[in-house]
């Protein structure tokens, strides 16, 4: 059990320009979360996939936000013309599909910086 | 839909006394409920969770939580403070009757163990 990585841990980007994240969960886990946490904040949902079906998206989500995950596997979070507004830490976890009862698996999260 | 309050912000204890996180949760159908701990930068790392039996459940590094489903309570507790238990912590519920996998987080509270 490798855990759960993220990559880059952190991203200073300038507003307008576009971001993507990549998630590596671990291996047998078939679900994925991306969560947000800005500072005093708790995680914030994001989405949700079941192998490669995105099966959930936060209402919050503007459409400036995608998410992909192909074959199952790694995940990537594109964020389109980003605003500062979107600087947080963006983590990601994973559970597996055979344990109804399982708890989350967190990466150590990517953090976003836009100016 | 679902909810977790943690009404403490923050709290001070001395190191060796006991220690108590409040969270109350809200959900239809049945709690499936959860405590994280997280360090600075870094993701969350699961402490303990409540699913079904016995009202007290242990988890890792000495923690315990009383479910109490009257007051709709999950309070962590430790009988004896370490200054290295000093992080945030995050408590988490989803609706186990239902078909989502999707838990909701408190916005947390800051543990601050004195020497």
């Amino acid at each position: 059990d490798t855990g759960v990585s993220q990559d880059p841990r952190h991203k200073i980007t300038k507003r307008g320009q576009n971001v993507t994240f990549r998630c590596d969960p671990i291996s047998e886990h078939n679900r994925l979360y991306w969560y947000r946490q800005t500072l005093g904040q708790g995680p914030e949902f994001l989405t949700y996939f079941q192998n490669e079906a995105q099966l959930e998206k936060s209402r919050l989500l503007s459409d400036r936000f995608s998410a992909e995950r192909p074959k199952g596997s790694f995940s990537t979070l594109e964020i389109q013309r980003t605003e500062q507004g979107d600087s947080a830490m963006y983590l990601c976890a994973s559970s597996p599909s055979s344990d109804r009862d399982s708890p989350l698996h967190f990466g150590n999260g990517t953090r976003l910086t836009v100016t | 839909a679902q909810s977790v309050a943690q009404p403490e912000d923050q709290v001070n204890v001395a190191e060796g006394n006991p220690l108590t996180v409040k969270c109350t949760y809200s959900v239809s159908g049945n709690p499936y409920l959860f405590w994280y701990v997280q360090y600075p930068n870094r993701g969350l790392q699961f402490l303990l969770k409540y699913i079904t039996g016995d009202n007290l459940v242990k988890g890792s590094y000495g923690f315990e939580a009383e479910f109490n489903k009257s007051q709709t309570s999950f309070h962590l507790k430790k009988p004896s403070a370490l200054v290295s238990d000093s992080a945030l912590y995050f408590c988490a519920v989803r609706d186990g009757s239902g078909g989502s996998y999707i838990p909701t987080f408190g916005r947390g509270t800051s543990l601050i163990v004195h020497p």
